[in-house]
């Protein structure tokens, strides 16, 4: 079974672009969740969607923003990018409704804002 | 407003000793609790889980204590390897279904051979 895809796993950035990010997730898992990991600052949640729907939202600006799609793919979208944006995005899976207890993740997509 | 906290950023032990990682939290609606590891270039992977109704679980190397009075618990690695040099997140969710994970600031161990 293949595991939680992202891509792009590397981009460069200026402030000021957007950005997209993709997640696979595992067949047949149905959630999707994202985080933003920075030094010092662990795994900050972002949002978490199921069957297409944001189920869960954390505190972040709404440059951030994120859809899915019907086959579970997920996208991930920061406009306008600050340095501050700089980051490893990662993604991850989890079978059946919000709030399973294990997540699957992805390797990830760092990106970095100049 | 950290709600999971792992006070200590980095951990050096001697490969055979035991590594304890601790990690304090403050939401007390926070009822399940689970300790994730990440190498480099990769994404964490689950480790172990204890649920809020029990004060000990053990699998293998790894025991998770869990003192609910303190707000605290902690991941015991017995004996530790080299292999076991990784980022080391303690994260927790509350009752409600849908509660989002919350994950601490991580601990980075290294195992010295």
């Amino acid at each position: 079974k293949a595991g939680v895809t992202q891509t792009p796993r590397y981009l460069i950035k200026t402030r000021g672009q957007q950005v997209t990010l993709s997640c696979s997730p595992i067949s047949g898992h149905r959630s999707v969740s994202w985080y933003q990991q920075t030094p010092g600052q662990g795994l900050q949640f972002l949002f978490e969607y199921f069957s297409e729907t944001q189920r869960n939202k954390g505190n972040f600006p709404g440059r951030f923003s994120g859809r899915q799609f019907s086959n579970s793919r997920s996208e991930m979208n920061v406009s306008t990018l600050e340095l501050g944006d700089s980051a490893l995005y990662l993604c991850a899976s989890s079978e059946g409704a919000p709030g399973a207890n294990v997540l699957t993740f992805g390797a990830g997509s760092r990106l970095t804002v100049l | 407003d950290q709600q999971v906290k792992q006070n200590s950023p980095s951990l050096s032990v001697q490969e055979g000793r035991i590594s304890i990682l601790n990690c304090d939290y403050t939401n007390s609606m926070f009822d399940y609790f689970l300790w994730y590891k990440k190498y480099p270039a990769e994404g964490p992977t689950f480790l172990i889980s204890i649920s809020s109704i029990k004060d000990k679980n053990e699998d293998g190397r790894f025991t998770v204590f869990l003192n609910k009075s303190a707000k605290h618990l902690s991941l015991h690695i017995v004996p530790s390897q080299p292999g076991d040099s990784a980022v080391y997140f303690c994260a927790a969710r509350g009752r409600s279904s849908g509660d989002k994970l919350t994950f601490g600031t991580g601990t980075r161990l290294a195992v010295r051979p």
